[in-house]
């Protein structure tokens, strides 16, 4: 079957570093896919990688592991506002997207 | 500039009765999908179209029917409600067919009791 695991919940202070890791188990694969949700609100596109290696972009960074089926999402210099979930997403052969239940980071002061 | 409108926010149902979701796009984006999210779970795909007179049945479509009769509107139906279908609704839209980075609108937000 497909599926997605990333951590429910994870907690880290203004001004750190917090790595979010996703693994995924898919039905072949056409990239994968980071989205963050405020809650009560709608999901935003972080970032999309389909080739191994990490991509930069700005305070967020994210990183693809093909023959591992792996991902991180890496949030530097963390702000109060960084307090969301987290949701990763893979894209198996069929172009649909298998989603996970989201990390839920909370910053501390 | 809009992106995507959902209607109602939020409601709350009798188990039984007919409801629409309503789903408008300014974006002129061919692909538009319905979503729940549930705690604990992650997005699950109701139906979605990949252009307008074109639908699709996604992981979780009992229950639940769509129409796409032009490239702006994805209305979402629930034909007789049961409280199984409490949940938050999104809709969402891409510019590619292949469900590439997805738009999501604010969510309606669903109880049927």
């Amino acid at each position: 079957g497909q599926n997605i695991d990333q951590p429910t919940e994870m907690t880290a202070t203004e001004g750190a570093i917090v790595q979010i890791n996703c693994t995924y188990q898919t039905s072949g694969f056409n990239g994968l896919f980071w989205y963050q949700q405020h809650a009560g609100e709608a999901p935003t596109f972080l970032s999309y990688n389909v080739l191994d290696g990490l991509e930069e972009k700005g305070r967020f960074s994210s990183f693809l592991s093909r023959s591992k089926g792996y991902s991180y999402l890496l949030l530097k210099e963390l702000q109060m506002k960084d307090s969301a979930s987290y949701l990763c997403a893979a894209m198996d052969s069929n172009y649909q997207l298998i989603w996970g239940a989201g990390t839920k980071l909370i910053i501390k002061p | 500039i809009a992106g995507i409108t959902q209607a109602p926010t939020s409601q709350i149902l009798a188990a039984g009765r007919r409801m629409t979701l309503r789903c408008t796009q300014d974006m002129r984006h061919n692909a538009m999908y319905w979503y729940r999210q549930d705690l604990g779970l992650g997005l699950r795909l109701i139906h979605y179209s990949n252009t307008a007179g074109t639908t699709g049945k996604g992981e979780v479509p009992d229950g639940y029917s769509v129409s796409r009769a032009n490239t702006d509107d994805f209305p979402l139906t629930l034909a007789s409600a049961v409280p199984s279908q409490t949940s938050v609704y999104f809709c969402a839209s891409s510019e590619e067919g292949a469900a590439g980075e997805l738009f999501f609108g604010e969510g309606s937000r669903l109880t049927v009791l």
